[in-house]
């Protein structure tokens, strides 16, 4: 089976602090995904990856940045954390143009 | 208009029932279709993947698409409390690496 693992499922930071979210997938696909949900809205897309170092914005990335060093490891970066990012975090994986998406645990940030 | 619409819900069936939850789109590129399953404070969960017109079944689920109407259903037969969740299509395009997600709806299963 896929596996896609989130480091962290729940996180508190303060406004200003800098976020780190970790997202792993054992499945050697090559592309990745970072989506925020919240209610009302969905998903949104924030950032994807295709290729090792290699990434392409989405809907909504503003405040954001991503890292992307290693094939299965992909992370999400908030240089400085706002109320308004307060969201549950999903990474996800997918093999290539056309392979089903696979979703982590999920990731949810409060920002106080 | 969204590119892919579904019912918010929630919608509320006994134990046993059949349950039908659908989703239209606007976009006749979409070729792959899929299904997740998402409890409360989870992330979706695969349940169904389809890249064709017709149905594919995997235990008490199956999956319809039909693309000339633009619309693809889950069917659940012999619902379960444990079935209780959102159910969210998703569907993408060959060539394109974005996927397009219907709002969710909300299934709850009573005993």
């Amino acid at each position: 089976d896929v596996k896609v693992t989130q480091s962290s499922r729940y996180l508190v930071k303060r406004t200003g602090e800098k976020v780190f979210l970790e997202c792993v997938q054992d499945m050697d696909h090559e592309n990745m995904f970072w989506y925020r949900q919240d209610p009302g809205l969905g998903l949104r897309l924030i950032y994807f990856s295709y290729d090792v170092k290699m990434k392409e914005k989405g809907d909504i990335p503003e405040g954001y940045s991503v890292s992307r060093e290693k094939k299965e490891r992909f992370s999400l970066i908030l240089e400085s954390a706002s109320t308004n990012q307060t969201s549950m975090y999903l990474c996800a994986s997918s093999s290539g143009l056309g392979g089903e998406l696979f979703f982590g645990e999920g990731s949810r940030l409060t920002v106080l | 208009q969204k590119e892919v619409e579904q019912d918010p819900g929630p919608l509320s069936v006994p134990e046993g029932a059949i349950v039908s939850l659908n989703c239209t789109y606007s976009n006749s590129a979409f070729q792959y279709f899929m299904w997740y399953r998402q409890y409360s404070r989870k992330g979706p969960e695969l349940l169904m993947y389809t890249y064709s017109s017709g149905n594919k079944e995997d235990g008490r689920f199956t999956a319809q698409v039909d693309k000339s109407s633009k619309y693809i259903s889950l069917f659940i037969r012999d619902s379960q409390p444990s079935d209780s969740a959102t159910y969210l299509c998703a569907m993408s395009i060959y060539n394109f690496n974005k996927f397009y997600f219907g709002s969710g709806t909300k299934l709850n299963v009573k005993p």
